[in-house]
């Protein structure tokens, strides 16, 4: 298994332009999610879905889009990259327990800086 | 979702015993507490999951006491390989929106 994977590892934009980040996970999980990591700080939920075709907003979702057409794919959309979304971003998958909150994988990151 | 606190830093040395506190003083009937370590430029890693008395695995153990409002992760014999940042979560099956605070960052020297 790759286990979860993310697509670029690095990426510079300029203020104003779009672009996708991919997410793919090869586990069959239902849970799929997107944080971003400041400097020193630590993780916070941009986006969530619990299977295909449904996704809700985390902590911080503005500015950024999200779809889930299949079990493996999430990719995160920046509508319009601000500097303020300078960051790393990270993808993690889970299957959802019947107890606790399952053991989440997380991907191996992308470092964004927005000019 | 149950709030948590945990110490910003803590510094150690080789071959001694790590034990890092998270108080989570509103925790739910049915919330689970779950912990995991960070390198840097990586993603987080599980370590353990725990909902009451003791759980050990082969990485570390997870006390958590009968009132479960705090639950304590211990690494064993620690080297410097140890050095990440800890990050202790309280919730449920039905908890999407994880949180990760600023987690506690372990420093072992040698």
């Amino acid at each position: 298994n790759a286990g979860v994977t993310q697509t670029p590892k690095f990426q510079v934009l300029k203020t104003g332009q779009s672009m996708t980040l991919q997410c793919a996970q090869d586990m069959n999980h239902e849970y799929m999610s997107w944080y971003r990591q400041d400097p020193g700080m630590g993780l916070r939920l941009i986006h969530y879905s619990v299977g295909a075709g449904i996704t809700d907003q985390g902590e911080v979702p503005n500015g950024y889009n999200v779809s889930r057409s299949t079990t493996e794919d999430f990719p995160l959309r920046l509508l319009s990259a601000a500097p303020s979304q300078t960051s790393v971003y990270f993808c993690a998958s889970s299957y959802l327990g019947t107890g606790g909150f399952d053991e989440q994988f997380f991907g191996p990151g992308t470092r964004l800086t927005v000019l | 979702l149950a709030k948590t606190t945990q110490p910003i830093s803590m510094d150690s040395y080789e071959g001694q015993e790590v034990n890092i506190t998270c108080s989570h003083n509103n925790i739910a009937t049915n919330d689970y507490i779950t912990w995991y370590q960070q390198f840097p430029s990586q993603g987080p890693r599980f370590i353990i999951q725990g909902y009451k008395t003791k759980v050990t695995n082969e990485v570390a153990s997870l006390f958590i006491p009968a009132d479960r409002k705090s639950s304590t992760l211990s690494l064993p014999r620690v080297s410097l390989s140890d050095t990440a940042v800890y990050y202790c979560l309280v919730g449920g099956s039905n908890d999407y929106k994880l949180s990760f605070g600023a987690g506690t960052t372990v420093t072992v020297r040698a």
